[in-house]
């Protein structure tokens, strides 16, 4: 069955620092791996997608994501973090009946 | 662009009575809209699919009787709670697709609902 692993529950980051939140999946044919970022009061915003081709995605906001498939892992990175990034951010992988299966998210905490 | 409203955001319900909550897609057709419900620091699990004019799909473990969907146009989508009880106060969130296909895979999601039963 198809799953999908956040393995950090909170991260805190000072503002400016690097940020990687990590993701694993388990799908049996070529997933569809998307990033969301959830903030409070609105709904989720997609952040980037991988369908196919270059496994470097850059998405909004200055995040990106690298899919290796070796390692099962779909990683969201970003260089500098703003106090705005705080919020919470769900892994997510797609099959093939166009559902939507979550990881539990990781809620990111930026220090000033 | 592609933006989905749930109505209301907050509702509060005595337990046995019903509520229904609004799914819209305010600038595009939904040919497709997904439930999800959303545990407090866990992920969105989601309950059922449904298609313009079609039933409602419903995952494993979902109790179609008790959660009503109905999705009448290409714009609207309602889930009703019947006989609510306290096990179901949750958030409640929709999303949205245009038209889903290899290419297209994308998915709007609303601002979600919060259910409390007493």
């Amino acid at each position: 069955a198809q799953s999908v692993t956040q393995p950090d529950i909170h991260i805190t980051v000072s503002e400016g620092a690097s940020l990687e939140l990590r993701c694993n999946y388990s799908y049996g044919a070529t997933p569809y791996l998307f990033w969301y970022v959830q903030s409070p009061g609105q709904g989720l915003q997609l952040l980037l997608k991988y369908f196919s081709g270059d496994t470097l995605v850059q998405g909004i906001k200055g995040f990106e994501a690298e899919f290796k498939r070796s390692q099962s892992s779909f990683n969201l990175r970003k260089p500098s973090v703003h106090w705005s990034d705080a919020a919470e951010y769900f892994c997510a992988v797609g099959d093939s009946s166009y559902k939507l299966i979550f990881g539990s998210g990781t809620r990111l905490l930026v220090r000033p | 662009g592609a933006v989905v409203s749930q109505h209301p955001s907050r509702v509060i319900c005595k337990s046995g009575t019903s509520v229904k909550i609004e799914c819209r897609s305010l600038d595009f057709q939904a040919t497709t809209m997904f439930w999800y419900r959303q545990f407090p620091k866990q992920s969105l699990m989601l309950m059922a699919t449904s298609n313009e004019g079609s039933k409602a799909t419903y995952e494993q473990g979902v109790e179609k009787d008790k959660f009503l969907i109905n999705h009448a146009s290409l714009t609207l989508s309602t889930l009703t709670v019947t006989s609510a009880h306290p096990e179901d106060s949750s958030f409640y969130i929709c999303s949205a697709a245009q038209g889903l296909s290899s290419f297209s895979y994308e998915q709007y999601f609303g601002p979600g609902t919060r259910l409390t039963v007493t």
